[in-house]
């Protein structure tokens, strides 16, 4: 699976838009970017995932770059609750069923 | 419904002791992941279940570490001989196991200390 950097930490005001930057430069055609957040104390949450083109649920948005080099998760109106750290993922689906996650951008929501 | 539920939530131990984790999955969820999570880390891979069979388990760090799923559902973590160096939050998630796209859903964790 393709390596993913993120920044180590970021603060947003809440009410305001939050978004997370990944850098996934090396990702092969056939690999999904994955995000999952882990609030303290729990286990990771399934948060979104695409393979090129934009995404949105309920949670979050997901902008891919064209080259799809690099993503941004968009939290569009942070909450309190959405102070968490937040790990950014890219994999293959294909025989290769496990996540591999990094060290992640730990997201402090300011009130 | 019930979400992934793992026992007990925190587990303390003498190194040289043996030692158990539990899981159960989502029902109907045929596979079933270990991750472990050392402090200030990401959570890393141990062992990947579809049904009863280990699907792969790279991950798993040395022969100390085993686990089992016999009946396609409750998985057990086992570590033998536990050494400090053990000491992490041991994660188990489930998926539906039909897809590789499938979401997998996360346990709270057991968190593993050994003195």
């Amino acid at each position: 699976d393709a390596k993913t950097t993120q920044p180590p930490s970021m603060d947003c005001a809440e009410g305001r838009a939050a978004n997370l930057p990944c850098n996934h430069s090396t990702i092969s055609g056939n690999e999904y970017v994955y995000w999952y957040r882990q609030i303290h104390s729990q286990g990771p949450q399934y948060i979104i995932h695409g393979l090129k083109n934009n995404e949105t649920n309920e949670m979050a948005s997901l902008i891919i770059t064209e080259d799809r080099k690099s993503s941004t998760l968009i939290l569009p109106h942070a909450t309190l609750r959405d102070t968490a750290v937040y790990y950014c993922i890219v994999r293959v689906n294909f025989g290769n069923e496990k996540l591999t996650f990094g060290t992640g951008t730990r997201l402090t929501i300011i009130p | 419904g019930a979400g992934v539920s793992q026992t007990p939530s925190n587990k303390v131990t003498e190194k040289g002791k043996y030692v158990e984790l539990r899981c159960d999955p989502i029902s109907g969820h045929t596979a079933l992941y270990w991750y472990r999570q050392s402090l200030g880390q990401g959570p890393e891979f141990l062992i990947y279940f579809q049904g009863t069979g280990a699907a792969d388990d790279s991950g798993l760090p040395n022969d100390r570490f085993f686990a089992v799923r016999p009946e396609g559902s409750v998985s057990t973590l086992k570590i033998q001989r536990t050494e400090r160096g053990d000491s992490a939050v041991y994660l188990c998630a489930s998926s539906l196991g039909t897809d590789y796209t499938d979401t997998q859903y996360f346990g709270p964790g057991t968190r593993l200390t050994v003195l």
